[in-house]
């Protein structure tokens, strides 16, 4: 089966610095989501992408956050200066459509550590 | 704003054992009712989902879960937990017109003792 992959795995980053993490849709997807979960917390929407654009993104994604399909396979989250708080797993998501008809296929996430 | 909650932060259960885990979620209308699962390691898998019809429905890995609507639930039931089934579950909810955006709920960890 088909799968989200995400890397790294796991990522340390010191505040202030900046940091991409990468996924790799499934192939025939269009439509592409981050989620992310602080320890302990909700699991939390940040931003959904499609057609190169965002179609929606919360409160949480600001100017410090940036998403990018630099080409035809990888879809990636850009922080651009790294805060304490940022520190979460990051989980990266796809589907077919933008109903609820096709479910969210979620990659395993790549933990953020900033220190 | 729509909110999942899921009281239960920790659960433990014998193997062989049933098992039910609760959600409840508060919108105007019915939202779109989901529960994933995940195992350690791995991303959010989907067990089942409610959007419309029959009340109880079926998912993969023996799961099912009842929409109730009266008491705004969707809880999650197995008749007799497997060791693998130990995990994190998360019931979730997207609104009509959401384009697939979920909102989660805390999350129940699954400890099987066997």
């Amino acid at each position: 089966e088909p799968e989200v992959t995400q890397t790294p795995s796991h990522q340390v980053t010191q505040m202030g610095q900046e940091v991409i993490l990468r996924c790799v849709p499934i192939s025939n997807h269009l439509y592409f989501y981050w989620y992310r979960q602080i320890l302990g917390q909700k699991v939390e929407f940040l931003v959904s992408f499609y057609n190169n654009e965002i179609s929606e993104k919360s409160e949480i994604f600001d100017d410090q956050f940036s998403v990018e399909r630099p080409d035809g396979s990888n879809f990636t989250l850009k922080i651009r200066s790294t805060k304490l708080e940022d520190s979460a797993m990051y989980f990266c998501a796809s589907s077919a459509q933008s109903s609820y008809n096709s479910p969210l296929h979620f990659g395993n996430g790549t933990r953020l550590t900033v220190t | 704003a729509q909110s999942v909650t899921q009281p239960d932060i920790h659960i433990t259960v014998s193997e062989g054992a049933s098992l039910e885990l609760r959600c409840n979620y508060s919108y105007g209308a019915t939202p779109y009712l989901f529960w994933y699962v995940q195992s350690p390691g791995q991303g959010l898998q989907l067990l089942l989902k409610y959007f419309s019809g029959d009340t109880l429905v079926q998912g993969i890995k023996g799961f099912e879960a009842e929409f109730k609507r009266s008491q705004s639930s969707f809880n999650l039931r197995k008749p007799s937990v497997h060791w693998s089934d130990a995990a994190e579950y998360f019931c979730a909810v997207g609104l009509t017109g959401g384009g697939n955006k979920l909102t989660f709920g805390t999350g129940t960890q699954l400890k099987v003792e066997l």
